[in-house]
């Protein structure tokens, strides 16, 4: 199993760009989610899905779009970048019923100028 | 409201000294608890994570934590660390209940962790 994998590792957009950051996992899992990681912040919520079809907001969604037509992928989409999102995005995904226990992909680190 | 605060952002120790990194959080039942770790550029990963039974968890690496429930606290431990064992450390609480969110977790901001040679 690859688990949870992201692409790309690294991208630097202009302000006002558009981008997707791609999100797949081969475990099956039901739940999926997008976190952002900021210095001294420690993750935070941008979107989850509780399966195929179904998507919601976290903590910090402004900004970013998600959907999810399959169980294997969780695709971020950023509408217009802005220098607030320079930051380092992680995937996760976890089973339910497997007491929230979440596998990470490897991040994504995004630097809007 | 739901929360996780780990209160050292960064510590220092010297490589064969014990370490304990602390854990606080504020949860309205049984929480479920997990210690991630982020070495340098890296994801995370799980170190050990505790969802009922035996208060003191055994997890990889030689790490241990032990849940407090009159104090609210997760703290991790390890008796003797080592170099490579510099890294970020992630405490987690679990479920999240907002908006029906029950598969994620809130994270504390970490504690970063340094090893003296």
């Amino acid at each position: 199993n690859a688990g949870v994998t992201q692409t790309p590792k690294f991208q630097v957009l202009k302000t006002g760009q558009s981008m997707t950051l791609q999100c797949a996992q081969d475990m099956n899992h039901e739940y999926m989610s997008w976190y952002r990681q900021d210095p001294g912040m420690g993750l935070r919520l941008i979107h989850y899905s509780v399966g195929a079809g179904i998507t919601d907001q976290g903590e910090v969604p402004n900004g970013y779009n998600v959907s999810r037509s399959t169980t294997e992928d969780f695709p971020l989409r950023l509408l217009s970048a802005a220098p607030s999102q320079t930051s380092v995005y992680f995937c996760a995904s976890s089973r339910r019923g497997s007491y929230n226990e979440q596998f990470f992909g490897p991040g994504t680190r995004l630097t809007v100028l | 409201a739901q929360s996780v605060t780990q209160p050292d952002i960064h510590i220092t120790v010297s490589e064969g000294a014990s370490l304990e990194l602390r854990c606080n959080y504020s949860y309205g039942a049984t929480p479920y608890l997990f210690w991630y770790v982020q070495s340098p550029g890296q994801g995370l990963q799980l170190l050990l994570k505790y969802f009922s039974g035996d208060t003191l968890v055994q997890g990889i690496k030689g790490f241990e934590a032990e849940f407090k429930r009159s104090q609210s606290s997760f703290n991790l431990r390890k008796p003797s660390v080592h170099w490579s064992d510099a890294a970020e450390y992630f405490c987690a609480v679990g479920p999240l209940n907002y908006g029906g969110s029950q598969g994620n977790l809130i994270f504390g901001k970490g504690t970063k962790l340094s090893v003296k040679p």
